[in-house]
C-alpha cells in the first residue's frame, strides 16, 4: 500500500531553535495535512495543504505542499515548550477519502 | 469545527471479552473512519462507516473481529472482538470537517484500550 516516509522520527532541541521535518511518497497526494498530537489526546490538525507548491503558515508554523505532489515539509520557527508532542504527516490521494500516514516525529524540546 | 465525543476514554479488558467503543459528532457527516494506533506507532485505518450500509475494512482489517455501526449520520460504534494482548492500542474515530479555516479530518480524542 501507499507508504509516507516521514524524518526524522526525533529531535532533541534547545528552546527557540528551528524545527524542520519531512514526508516524502513514491505516490501522488492531493492533499497533504500535517497534525501534532500529545499524550492522551488524539491529533490535532495544525496546517491543510491542497495545492502542488502551496506554502501555508499558521502562526509559528509553516508548511508546504511540493511541486511533485510526492512530498511537504513543516517548520516551526523559535520553538517553545509548549511545541513538544509527536507531528504526523497525513496524504490524501486522488479520488480517496482516507488518509495515510507518516510515522511521526516525536519533538522534545529542552528549555 | 466539529466536535467529537468518544466513549470509553480507556479501559482495561480481559482477554477473550469484547468492547464496543461509541463515537457522537455534534453535526451531521457522511463518512466515519476508525483508526487504531498502536503503542508508539502512527494511526492505521481500520474501516470507513458509511450510514446505512456496510462499513469498507482496510486490508488486514476484517468484521467479524472489528464490527461497526452506523445507525444515523451523527453516531458510529466500534466493537474490538475476542480480544487479546494484541488488540491493546488506542482506537480513533474522525470526520472530515472544517477546522477552523482548514479542511481537514477531525479527531475524536481516542479509547486506550490496554488487554490483560
Amino acid at each position: 500500500g501507499q507508504q509516507l516516509n516521514q524524518s526524522p522520527q526525533s529531535m532533541f532541541i534547545q528552546e527557540g531553535e528551528d524545527v524542520s521535518m519531512n514526508c516524502t511518497s513514491s505516490s501522488i497526494f492531493n492533499t497533504w495535512l500535517w497534525y501534532k498530537q500529545e499524550p492522551g489526546e488524539g491529533p490535532v490538525l495544525l496546517i491543510a495543504l491542497y495545492k502542488a507548491g502551496e506554502l501555508t503558515s499558521n502562526g509559528r508554523l509553516t508548511a508546504q505542499f511540493g511541486i511533485t505532489r510526492k512530498d511537504s515539509f513543516l517548520n516551526i520557527s523559535a520553538s517553545i515548550p509548549s511545541d513538544v508532542g509527536i507531528y504526523f504527516c497525513a496524504g490524501q490521494l486522488r479520488g480517496a477519502q482516507k488518509l495515510v500516514f507518516g510515522q511521526g516525529t516525536r519533538l522534545t524540546i529542552n528549555p | 469545527s466539529a466536535v467529537i465525543s468518544q466513549k470509553p476514554s480507556r479501559d482495561i479488558c480481559q482477554r477473550g471479552t469484547s468492547l464496543t467503543i461509541q463515537c457522537q459528532v455534534d453535526s451531521q457527516v457522511t463518512m466515519m473512519f476508525w483508526y487504531r494506533q498502536q503503542p508508539g506507532q502512527s494511526l492505521t485505518l481500520i474501516a470507513t462507516a458509511n450510514q446505512g450500509s456496510e462499513a469498507t475494512y482496510e486490508s488486514g482489517f476484517v468484521i467479524d473481529k472489528f464490527p461497526i455501526s452506523r445507525p444515523n449520520l451523527t453516531f458510529s460504534t466500534l466493537t474490538v472482538s475476542n480480544m487479546s494482548p494484541e488488540d491493546s492500542s488506542i482506537y480513533l474515530c474522525s470526520v472530515d470537517r472544517k477546522v477552523g479555516s482548514n479542511y481537514g479530518y477531525t479527531f475524536g480524542s481516542g479509547t486506550r484500550l490496554t488487554v490483560v
